[in-house]
């Protein structure tokens, strides 16, 4: 099983500034990574997949980046509507998830 | 427009038996990789199974053996049939739909799935 993990685990950033989140695979996938947001209460909403290509409606203040082993989430620009706990996801070899990423405000 | 709508949910002893389901409407659910996803009460996001768009399954380690994962084309609609369930199964139970092979860009609101005697 291709374990996920994600760092940090609670990451506090003020509203305007860069949120850098990192994740990590124990073995390759290629680019066959996904990015999720998960507001409380909510379902899961896709963000990124392909490591890089960023979905239908998703603003671009939002990027993926990687490959193989390492991968980073950036919001370029934190707005307040993006507090939530993010998610990666490996899909080459079945799927796991990384156990995710608080991001609140400063 | 998509919907996914899961229904079934709620208390089953541990033993026991429960099927949930995901209703599907805006596409055909052979059409797609169709995946149940859990999540613990409090915790992170758990793939529990998929079935393919030629009908094979697969399933995470922990429910291997005790889920089953089912479709019915004439009714649109998914199923995660759940038995002899544990208490460590406790979730909320999505399903979701993959594209491209991989990430799920669809997603349910949810059933919650209590095992408790």
């Amino acid at each position: 099983e291709i374990v996920m993990t994600q760092s940090p685990a609670t990451l506090s950033v003020s509203p305007g500034e860069k949120a850098i989140l990192s994740c990590r695979a124990s073995q390759s996938v290629l680019t066959n990574l996904a990015w999720y947001q998960q507001k409380p209460g909510q379902s899961p909403r896709l963000l990124i997949s392909r490591a890089s290509t960023r979905a239908a409606g998703i603003p671009a203040r939002f990027s993926g980046s990687g490959s193989e082993t390492e991968f980073t989430l950036t919001i370029s620009s934190l707005q307040s509507e993006d507090v939530a706990v993010y998610y990666c996801q490996q899909y080459h070899n079945r799927w796991t998830f990384g156990p995710g990423t608080k991001v609140e405000l400063k | 427009e998509i919907q996914l709508v899961e229904s079934g949910g709620g208390l089953v002893r541990p033993g026991g038996s429960l099927r949930i389901s995901c209703a599907i409407s805006g596409f055909v659910v052979s059409d797609y990789y169709m995946s149940w996803v859990r999540q613990a009460p409090g915790k992170g996001l758990e793939w529990v199974s998929v079935i393919y768009t030629g009908g094979g399954t697969n399933y995470a380690d922990s429910v291997r053996g005790r889920f089953t994962v089912s479709r019915d084309i004439s009714k649109n609609t998914l199923y995660l049939q759940m038995d002899n369930p544990r208490p460590e199964d406790t979730a909320v139970y999505f399903c979701a739909r993959s594209q491209g092979g991989g990430s799920m860009g669809d997603w349910g609101l949810g059933a919650l799935v209590t095992v408790s005697s």
